[in-house]
């Protein structure tokens, strides 16, 4: 069964650079939200899309910007990169109306340096 | 406000040990959703079951089973005869009404050795 797709699985950066960061939901989802997790944490909310609107937002930093396609993927968009942006970003796909679980993608792991 | 507790930091069991790894949750909401997510070494986040607040029959699949209870706001997990590929981080997540927000516990690191 297809899964939800992002890409890249790792990147690198630097401090102050920008990285964007790709997810495919699983088809037939139209429902994505990306969470952060740092080191040794539990994955954190950062935003969420429902038909390409943004339908929710937690605590997502305001150098970050995300939007959903026409197509339904979703781009997460990082700008001026620190330290602390290292995590592992994961991007996960439901369906509204089906009430079906989050799935979630494999990750990027980002590592500013 | 909504909110989930995963006590247990790490456990180590030796392999065939039976596991279980607690989850108490809090919310005032009447309709909510309860899962458990297994994090292997590997990274990803696999999703294992979802219970909804109205249904808190137990449910066993292979060798896992999970024991709902409402009275006491706990959603269990146990790994009969554990192996070493169930070593992994296990989340348990809480949901309501809009799916919009995942509630993540802070995760058990469970450790299977042989």
């Amino acid at each position: 069964a297809a899964g939800v797709i992002q890409s890249p699985r790792h990147l690198i950066k630097e401090k102050r650079e920008t990285a964007t960061l790709k997810c495919y939901p699983i088809p037939r989802h139209d429902t994505v939200y990306w969470y952060q997790q740092g080191p040794g944490q539990d994955p954190q909310f950062l935003i969420s899309f429902y038909e390409k609107m943004q339908s929710d937002k937690g605590s997502i930093p305001d150098r970050f910007s995300a939007q959903q396609f026409s197509d339904y993927h979703s781009e997460l968009n990082m700008s001026s990169l620190e330290l602390g942006d290292s995590a592992l970003y994961f991007c996960a796909s439901s369906s509204w109306t089906g009430r079906s679980p989050l799935h979630f993608g494999n990750g990027t792991r980002l590592t500013v340096t | 406000a909504q909110k989930v507790t995963q006590a247990q930091t790490e456990i180590s069991v030796v392999e065939k040990e039976d596991v279980t790894l607690d989850c108490v949750y809090e919310t005032r909401d009447t309709t909510y959703y309860l899962f458990w997510y297994k994090q292997p070494p590997s990274g990803e986040l696999v999703f294992l079951i979802r219970r909804n607040s109205f249904d808190e029959q137990n449910e066993i699949s292979g060798r896992y089973s999970w024991n709902f209870q409402k009275s006491t706001s706990s959603f269990n997990f146990t790994i009969t005869a554990s192996q070493v590929v169930d070593s992994a981080v296990y989340f348990c997540a809480l949901s309501v009404n809009n799916f919009n927000k995942f509630y993540f516990g802070s995760g058990t690191k469970l450790n299977v050795k042989p």
